[in-house]
């Protein structure tokens, strides 16, 4: 079965600080990994999807994610945070051809003004 | 375009009553549904998720139970409710994209206390 695992369960940041949420998972074949944010007080939402090609992707508001198969990681990043970035974000996997998508347990960051 | 919705947006319940939450989504055809179950630091925990009309997959054993009526209408039941119910459920759709990926749209949730 598949799994997906987050390590930072909370971060906090300063304005302008860089970040980067761990996420890896387990899974042998070929996934399609998603990141998702949830805005305090919002619906949960698509930041940013990996399904093929260039493992390098960018998503909305200036966040990328990097797919490395040899490390199964797709860890997120971007390079200065605001404070508008304060969310929950959450990592999820979903093999191929398969309607089950598997979530972590889940990032929250607070941005600092 | 798409929309998702759950009703109620919140619900307070007493211990051993019974518990419907409706989801419906318009906008599609033969959407997967999906509920989860968000708890703080657990992430979401897929409950229960429907390829077709009838069709329920349960992903957890739970006081819980789904039904999908129709097309777009997906339901999460109990005859009896206990505390440990208690919690926010989200309901979601998805459609196999031209990648071959399920991307999932989200329903605003209802937050259940059961008391």
């Amino acid at each position: 079965a598949q799994s997906v695992s987050q390590h930072n369960h909370h971060v906090i940041l300063s304005e302008a600080a860089s970040l980067e949420l761990g996420c890896n998972y387990s899974y042998g074949g070929t996934v399609n990994l998603f990141w998702y944010v949830q805005y305090p007080g919002q619906h949960l939402q698509l930041l940013l999807k990996y399904f093929s090609g260039d493992p390098l992707v960018k998503g909305i508001k200036g966040f990328e994610a990097e797919f490395i198969k040899s490390k199964f990681s797709f860890n997120l990043r971007k390079p200065s945070v605001q404070w508008s970035d304060t969310a929950e974000y959450f990592c999820a996997v979903n093999t191929g051809g398969y309607q089950k998508v598997t979530f972590g347990t889940g990032t929250k960051l607070q941005v600092i003004p | 375009s798409q929309t998702i919705h759950q009703w109620p947006a919140t619900l307070v319940q007493p211990v051993g009553s019974p518990l419907s939450l409706e989801c419906t989504v318009e906008g599609t055809s033969n959407p997967n549904l999906y509920w989860y179950r968000q708890a703080a630091g657990r992430g979401l925990q897929l409950l229960f998720y429907s390829v077709g009309i009838g069709q329920i997959s349960s992903e957890v054993p739970q006081n819980l139970s789904a039904s999908r009526p129709q097309d777009r209408q997906f339901i999460l039941s109990s005859k009896k409710l206990l505390l440990s119910d208690s919690g926010f459920y989200l309901c979601a759709w998805s459609v196999r994209g031209w990648d071959s990926s399920y991307e999932q749209y989200f329903g605003p949730g209802t937050r259940l206390t059961v008391t």
